[in-house]
């Protein structure tokens, strides 16, 4: 079975903090893909990146980078010197193959707000 | 920005009518799906496209039908809504069944079931 965690339903943080959201997959599949997307209050999910099963070197852009573990099973997204701009719900999710094609399968999502 | 249009965006009605919410893409892409968004279960896929006329059940298909006539229209049908359907509905499109293709998003449409 697929299956994405994001134990972390909400975090709050001081602008300029760094934080840290946590992703834990579950899959039986050698070749797959992880995705973070970013909802912000305007309620539109965003693409923000992915990552194949075969690449463990860490990403960066700008502030954001992205941490994948195939030992921990894990995806973890870090966000530098936070902005206010940055609150959102941020999602991490995992795609499979499905006889009909790929499908895409969510963590719950994290509440991010960065105060002021 | 993808072309991903939902409507309506905001609807609320009354337990046991039925409502359809229509997706309508301007991006030729050939797999659309319906998700819908609840508090502590993230988004949950409801069904998908991979064709006109091709659709198949995701994990939560119960009390919920699609069509999908045209490329460009995906359709979403409760076909007797429940307080149980009060959610966020979702739709996405892909260009492609790669396990690396990102899905894009419309806007979502806020359903309320009284």
């Amino acid at each position: 079975a697929q299956k994405v965690t994001q134990a972390q339903t909400e975090i709050s943080v001081v602008e300029k903090e760094d934080v840290t959201l946590d992703c834990v997959y579950e899959t039986r599949d050698t070749t797959y893909y992880l995705f973070w997307y970013k909802q912000p209050p305007s309620g539109e999910l965003v693409f923000l990146i992915r990552r194949n099963s075969f690449d463990e070197q860490n990403e960066i852009s700008g502030r954001y980078s992205w941490n994948f573990q195939k030992s921990t099973s894990s995806f973890n997204f870090t966000i530098t010197a936070s902005q206010v701009v940055d609150s959102a719900v941020y999602f991490c999710a995992l795609s499979y193959r499905e006889t009909s094609g790929s499908r895409l399968t969510f963590g719950e999502g994290t509440q991010l707000t960065v105060n002021p | 920005d993808a072309g991903i249009t939902q409507s309506p965006r905001h609807k609320v009605t009354e337990t046991g009518t039925p409502v359809t919410l229509r997706c309508h893409q301007t991006e030729n892409h050939r797999y659309m799906y319906w998700y819908r968004q609840d508090p502590g279960h993230g988004l949950r896929l409801i069904h998908y496209s991979y064709g006109v006329k091709d659709t198949d059940k995701g994990e939560v298909s119960d009390g919920y039908s699609v069509s999908r006539s045209k490329t460009e229209d995906f359709l979403l049908t409760l076909e007797s809504a429940t307080s149980s359907q009060t959610s966020v509905y979702f739709c996405a499109i892909s260009q492609s069944w790669a396990l690396n293709t990102e899905a894009f998003f419309g806007q979502g449409t806020r359903l309320t079931v009284v």
